[in-house]
């Protein structure tokens, strides 16, 4: 398949087991986050939102944690299966006026049968 | 079903010979994007579009042109490729640009030789 980044870090998660993807982001303006899933070969594909009003947000199997005290963004996948396995990374629009999003480096997944 | 579709897939190409990739999308949104993508560089906007007839730079426009003649559509054109934009390209979309998460093709992998 396709590698969409060299070095990039990786988790490797038992078949079951919870996975839980980091972000970090630095801009305290930020207001609105999104993380993506992109498969070997295939687009990013959006998994979930949520914006700076909210602390958690759910949805299947995945849940969206924001702490903006320490500017910190993280992605929960419950009962991680095989086809989980992918490139996570989150987004965010840019706060400077213009209309761009800035893209998280990403996190590789690996589910361990 | 609500997608954004490039075309083509795969194009291998020689320098200089002017290319166009296509891109639609059928959910009716006001904006859409371009993005390369290459290993360790992660995504990198290249021009984006707020309206039909309103296009701006993204963060890496050399050697590109586009044009929002539609809404639905949003064609990136390299004029005279060159080795150097081998790469993998998305398409996105949006419906406001900000504050909304982008929806993304499945990608065009192109070589220039």
């Amino acid at each position: 398949g396709e590698s969409v980044g060299l070095h990039l870090p990786t988790l490797s998660v038992q078949e079951g087991d919870n996975s839980i993807i980091n972000c970090a982001y630095s801009n305290s303006a930020s207001d609105y986050f999104i993380w993506y899933k992109q498969e070997s070969g295939k687009g990013p594909q959006f998994i979930i939102d949520i914006r700076s009003n909210m602390d958690k947000r759910q949805g299947q199997r995945v849940t969206v944690l924001l702490n903006k005290t320490v500017k910190h963004l993280s992605l929960q996948i419950a009962a991680t299966q095989p086809g989980d396995s992918a490139v996570y990374f989150c987004a965010e629009p840019d706060t400077s006026g213009t209309y761009k999003y800035i893209f998280g480096t990403g996190t590789r997944l690996k589910v361990l049968a | 079903e609500a997608q954004v579709t490039q075309n083509p897939r795969y194009l291998i190409t020689v320098t200089g010979k002017k290319l166009t990739v296509t891109c639609s999308q059928n959910m009716n949104h006001e904006y859409m994007s371009w993005y390369r993508q290459d290993p360790g560089l992660g995504l990198r906007q290249i021009y984006y579009s707020m309206n039909v007839e309103v296009t701006d730079k993204g963060d890496v426009p050399e050697g590109y042109k586009v044009s929002r003649k539609e809404k639905r559509n949003f064609p990136l054109i390299l004029e005279s490729p060159s080795p150097n934009q081998t790469s993998l390209y998305f398409c996105a979309s949006s419906l406001s640009g900000r504050n909304s998460p982008l929806h993304f093709g499945n990608g065009t992998r192109l070589t220039v030789t």
